[in-house]
């Protein structure tokens, strides 16, 4: 396993702002990926951060809403545009090192409450 | 139909206990399959893979059964730190997970 590590951990933002997420992972990893869990819900994938092109979005995910980058093997960010309450949940991202059995190792997450 | 299911719980059981835990995926391609066990306020963290001749990690044993699309996950002699959110995960594609809803465990004294 690796240490994945996120930034901010926690934000409490204003309607109509964004805030853009960081997650650093120690090692080079194959995939990374970003979810987001609403209390009490299970995971849901937004989208899988590709180096060096556009993320690939799931359905129901826009790129002008959740713009993401990945720059190299240990670094994206989530970027979460023009806030609303209901963006307000707790965004994770993962890395996943390939070549093997594909499991996923979590960053701590962040909290993200949009008033 | 969701692609992956699990039994809703929650399961509140007595410290000593066995539990079982059962997951359905929709997807016969699927071929790597997970458990991971959530605590509140934390992210999801891997318990243990899951492999066609069933595996086994201490007090827990997963099971894989290809045929009926679903995997098991059973936990024997229950710790009060057992207590958790246990979620399955199945890989469809090239890196990508599918996770389910997740299955609370309260295991009491």
């Amino acid at each position: 396993s690796a240490v994945i590590s996120q930034k901010p951990s926690r934000d409490i933002c204003q309607r109509g702002t964004s805030l853009t997420i960081q997650c650093q992972v120690d090692s080079q990893v194959t995939m990374m990926f970003w979810y987001r869990q609403q209390p009490g819900q299970s995971l849901t994938l937004i989208a899988t951060a590709n180096q060096g092109s556009e993320a690939t979005y799931e359905s129901g995910f826009v790129i002008d809403k959740f713009p993401i980058s990945r720059p190299n093997l240990t670094f994206s960010t989530l970027t979460v545009s023009n806030m609303s309450p209901e963006d307000s949940s707790i965004y994770l991202c993962s890395g996943e090192w390939g070549g093997g059995d594909n499991e996923q190792f979590f960053g701590p997450g962040t909290r993200l409450t949009v008033l | 139909r969701k692609e992956v299911e699990q039994d809703p719980g929650p399961f509140n059981v007595p410290e000593g206990a066995t539990v079982a835990f059962n997951c359905t995926y929709s997807n016969s391609a699927s071929q790597s399959f997970f458990w991971y066990r959530q605590d509140c306020r934390k992210e999801p963290k891997l318990l243990m893979s899951v492999y066609s001749s069933g595996n086994e990690d201490g007090r827990f044993t997963a099971q894989l059964n290809r045929a009926s699309q679903y995997i098991s996950l059973l936990i024997r002699d229950s710790k009060l730190s057992d207590s958790a959110t246990y979620l399955c995960a199945v890989n469809t594609n090239a890196g990508k997970s599918t996770f389910g809803d997740g299955t609370t465990l309260t295991v009491k004294p």
